[in-house]
């Protein structure tokens, strides 16, 4: 499986401000996928990123709040930006394997104050 | 993807197997059923999936009933550890996301 990791683990950020989220993995991958977790929910998809195109949003997400990059087959990074409390979330990264397991990252913890 | 329905808590004693049930009377004969655990505030751990048959590893097994309309997870010696919460997700084969219901809180109790 896929050994995946994020920075920062955590975060406390100010409202207005923007923060980048880094997702690295040990190999190359063909699908990253960032998720939103807030407080006592689920995970709910953000957007899908593939190396090369422009990265697919979910309903409810956009570009200009959650751009994302994708440079290389083994790296992504989210950024959340113009954050206000409702941002306060954990944010997850993961990869699909060959289309037949995803495996997730540890999870930024982030705070807006 | 097809939705599935879990409950929303179970307790379970320490050393007892947890069966942990998922109804999903919908899924297509192309979905797997794909179960992950959330151990509190760390990153969803995949735990096992399957299509048809029964499916086993080092961590649970997978009972898929004929009709595939529900599935037990089933965790053979709790432990402590595995107090979290579970999702049961059905998935179609190369599908690129996951859709987290809210899944089962799991408590090992000593």
């Amino acid at each position: 499986s896929a050994v995946i990791s994020q920075k920062p683990s955590r975060d406390i950020c100010q409202r207005g401000t923007s923060l980048t989220i880094q997702c690295q993995v040990d190999s190359q991958v063909t699908m990253m996928f960032w998720y939103r977790q807030q407080p006592g929910q689920s995970l709910t998809l953000i957007a899908t990123a593939n190396q090369g195109s422009e990265a697919t949003y979910e309903s409810g997400f956009v570009i200009d709040k959650f751009p994302i990059s994708r440079p290389n087959l083994t790296f992504s990074t989210l950024t959340v930006s113009n954050m206000s409390p409702e941002d306060s979330s954990i944010y997850l990264c993961s990869t699909d394997q060959g289309g037949q397991t995803q495996y997730f990252g540890p999870g930024t913890r982030l705070l807006v104050l | 993807d097809a939705k599935t329905t879990q409950p929303p808590s179970m307790d379970c004693a320490e050393g007892r197997a947890a069966n942990l049930p998922c109804n999903h009377s919908t899924i297509s004969g192309n979905e797997y059923v794909y179960w992950y655990r959330q151990i509190h505030s760390q990153g969803p751990q995949y735990i096992i999936h399957g299509l048809k048959n029964n499916e086993t590893n080092e961590m649970a097994s997978l009972i898929i009933t004929e009709d595939r309309k529900s599935s037990t997870l089933i965790l053979p010696h709790a432990t402590l550890r595995d107090t979290a919460v579970y999702y049961c997700i059905v998935r179609l084969q190369g599908a690129q996301k996951l859709v987290f219901g809210q899944g089962t809180r799991l408590t090992i109790n000593p």
